[in-house]
């Protein structure tokens, strides 16, 4: 069966210190896979989407990169964090077509100080 | 893009049925709806997805019009613990036509009250 790892669950960083934040998928081959980050009381807001390796799409323009190194591997960074940085950030992978749902991690909480 | 909108809050009592409407009236032939929920602090969960017939599961119906513009999520017997954002999604298409960016609405927040 499939599996989504993210990592780390929590997360309290200084301003202007670097992050990177790992999800890994298991059990498929070639998944979507996406970035998403969720601010106090919002909504979920898609940051990063990539098709394959090394194939990244980016949203909106902002403080952070994505990076897919392997199949299986999406990896959230930046290199010196902002106040606004914060708040719960969610992979998620889907399979290739269209008629597929979306599994989700179950997040990182980051909280910039 | 095909949006959605849908109302950004309902109650309802434990119990009874949980009618949650969404909005899509720019969706394409070839667009999916899919419904998720979100309780708090946790990933969303995929909840059903339909294209033009009504679906159901063990979670959920799915309720869309002939015209396909909007659709109905049914909770048949709501529960505390479906106390949630839900929700409503229309896929859309990447270059290529076979692989798809997932965007979310604010959701409805939907309490389940005792």
């Amino acid at each position: 069966s499939q599996t989504i790892h993210q990592w780390p669950a929590t997360l309290v960083q200084p301003v202007g210190s670097p992050l990177s934040l790992e999800c890994t998928v298991e059990g498929t081959s070639n998944p979507n896979l996406y970035w998403y980050r969720q601010a106090a009381g919002r909504g979920l807001q898609l940051l990063f989407y990539s098709v394959g390796i090394g194939q990244i799409s980016s949203e909106v323009p902002q403080n952070l990169s994505a990076s897919r190194p392997q199949d299986r591997q999406f990896i959230l960074s930046s290199k010196k964090l902002l106040l606004s940085d914060s708040g719960f950030y969610l992979c998620a992978w889907t399979s290739s077509g269209m008629n597929t749902e979306a599994f989700f991690g179950q997040g990182t909480r980051l909280t910039v100080v | 893009d095909a949006k959605t909108t849908q109302p950004t809050s309902m109650d309802c009592a434990e119990g009874r049925a949980a009618n949650l409407p969404c909005n899509h009236s720019t969706i394409s032939g070839n667009e999916y709806v899919y419904w998720y929920r979100q309780i708090h602090s946790q990933g969303p969960q995929y909840i059903i997805h339909g294209l033009k017939n009504n679906e159901t599961n063990e979670m959920a119906s799915l309720i869309i019009t002939e015209d396909r513009k909007s659709s109905t999520l049914i909770l048949p017997h709501a529960t505390l613990r479906d106390t949630a954002v839900y929700y409503c999604i229309v896929r859309v298409a990447y270059s290529g036509g076979s692989n798809y960016k997932l965007t979310f609405g604010k959701g409805t927040l939907l309490t389940v009250n005792p």
